[in-house]
């Protein structure tokens, strides 16, 4: 019920491409949930993160995507760029109560590749 | 600047030794975590913290253990109970608890030889 999982786990992408990196999550408590990107040699950062009261959030070339009823949510990296090489993480926390509140639980990790 | 300190990055130790990972933060923040990476598994919770003098378990404890004396301090030890330490450990903070933006350290890369 804690698991988020993410597909795929290596993209690759020509450059202006779309990336899609894609998420589910079985526990209903969940009702965070941010993107982290993670260039190699440190820490992720956060990218974007959307609550379940909206289906869509853009920032820039970056889109959340939501479907609360199907337990699903994804990143799309328009005009995807050779700068956006990076490891994507999806996260999901639970809202107020109980001692897990406000632990991310990640999902496994996109490696992501542009070609120039 | 503000930022999480993490040292060292890399580190080796031989097996059955004790390894302590420093992590220091100047951004006031009041909860503190641990995770480790490996590849394809992600980020697993170690422990958090989010008071001075109080931590919790995450979801992978066995074998580490923490302390949190400080505010700005929260240094992971990994004992040699740990049965599998070589890892990406990464510390990170965040203002409060509940949902919000963790901000994380560059990360320090122990192997166990």
């Amino acid at each position: 019920q804690q698991q988020v999982k993410q597909s795929p786990q290596s993209l690759i992408v020509q450059k202006g491409g779309i990336s899609i990196i894609n998420c589910a999550y079985e526990n209903t408590a969940f009702d965070y949930f941010p993107w982290y990107q993670q260039f190699p040699g440190k820490g992720p950062a956060l990218l974007i993160a959307i609550r379940p009261d909206v289906s869509e959030k853009k920032e820039g070339r970056f889109t959340i995507s939501f479907n609360k009823s199907a337990k699903q949510f994804s990143l799309h990296i328009m005009d995807s760029q050779p700068g956006d090489s990076a490891t994507y993480f999806c996260a999901a926390s639970r809202r107020a109560g109980g001692t897990s509140y406000g632990k991310l639980t990640f999902g496994q990790g996109t490696i992501l590749t542009v070609h120039p | 600047d503000g930022g999480i300190t993490q040292s060292p990055k890399y580190l080796f130790r031989k097996e059955g030794q004790n390894v302590t990972l420093s992590c220091e933060q100047n951004l006031n923040h009041d909860a503190m975590y641990w995770y480790r990476q490996d590849p394809g598994q992600g980020l697993r919770l170690i422990y958090y913290s989010q008071i001075v003098n109080d931590f919790q378990k995450g979801d992978i404890a066995e074998g580490y253990s923490v302390s949190r004396e400080k505010k700005e301090s929260f240094p992971l030890t990994v004992t040699s109970a740990q049965k599998n330490p070589t890892a990406f450990y990464l510390c990170a903070s965040s203002r409060g608890t509940g949902p919000r933006e963790l901000f994380f350290g560059e990360g320090s890369r122990l192997t166990v030889l």
